[in-house]
């Protein structure tokens, strides 16, 4: 079974600090991969895709890729309360046509003022 | 640019009642899948359809669950004879197509069964 596994946390981090959030994978050949945020009683926000070896940097965050580890990961530069939420990462399956993405169960993620 | 649209936000119903959610895409994707999510539990993947096809239904119940995407109008997820155990959040994400993995979640139908 294809899964995507995640630390549940909490994580917590002090006020502009670097949060990183991780995520392992079990499917080799998957190609893309997502980060969402999903704060309590609200739905997941897509805020990262990443289809490529390396870093990927958006504002404050940055997606790192290593598929030879099959390793996954979010890094969230100085860091606000306002982060303050569940990260959830996903995987799409690998082969043509059709792929299910797969989420992990999330992290927490507390930034302490 | 209006985003995923689900209906109702909150959904009340007695054991053994009919739920009824309904989702409209995003403007421009035909594509939609539906999730349920338990209180402090990951997102549990349902169901995904096309316009008109069920693609992928592999995370549905056997019994009592149904949904579909007409040619016209919202997408419905349909629990029968609902029991306790259906209480959760139902999302519902769109996407542009089968190419574009990017998923994007509506605000979620909060269904109680009291």
């Amino acid at each position: 079974q294809k899964e995507v596994e995640q630390n549940s946390g909490p994580l917590s981090v002090p006020e502009g600090a670097i949060a990183s959030l991780n995520c392992t994978y079990s499917d080799r050949g998957s190609q893309s991969f997502f980060w969402y945020r999903q704060y309590s009683g609200k739905s997941p926000e897509l805020i990262m895709s990443i289809y490529s070896n390396g870093d990927k940097e958006d504002g404050r965050f940055t997606a790192q890729l290593n598929k030879a580890s099959q390793y996954v990961s979010l890094l969230i530069r100085d860091s606000q309360p306002s982060d303050s939420a569940t990260y959830l990462c996903a995987s799409k399956g690998s082969g043509g046509g059709y792929q299910k993405v797969t989420f992990g169960t999330g992290t927490k993620l507390q930034v302490i003022p | 640019n209006a985003g995923v649209m689900q209906n109702p936000r909150h959904l009340v119903r007695r054991r053994g009642q009919e739920a009824r959610l309904r989702c409209s895409p995003m403007k421009g994707h035909s594509h939609v899948y539906w999730y349920r999510q338990l209180p402090e539990e990951g997102l549990k993947f349902m169901v995904y359809l096309q316009k008109e096809n069920i693609i992928d239904e592999s995370g549905m119940p056997k019994e009592r669950f149904s949904a579909e995407f007409p040619k016209e109008g919202p997408s419905i997820l349909r629990i029968q004879q609902v029991v306790r155990g259906d209480s959760a959040a139902y999302f519902c994400a769109s996407s542009t197509g089968q190419s574009s993995y990017e998923q994007y979640f509506g605000p979620g139908t909060r269904l109680t069964v009291t």
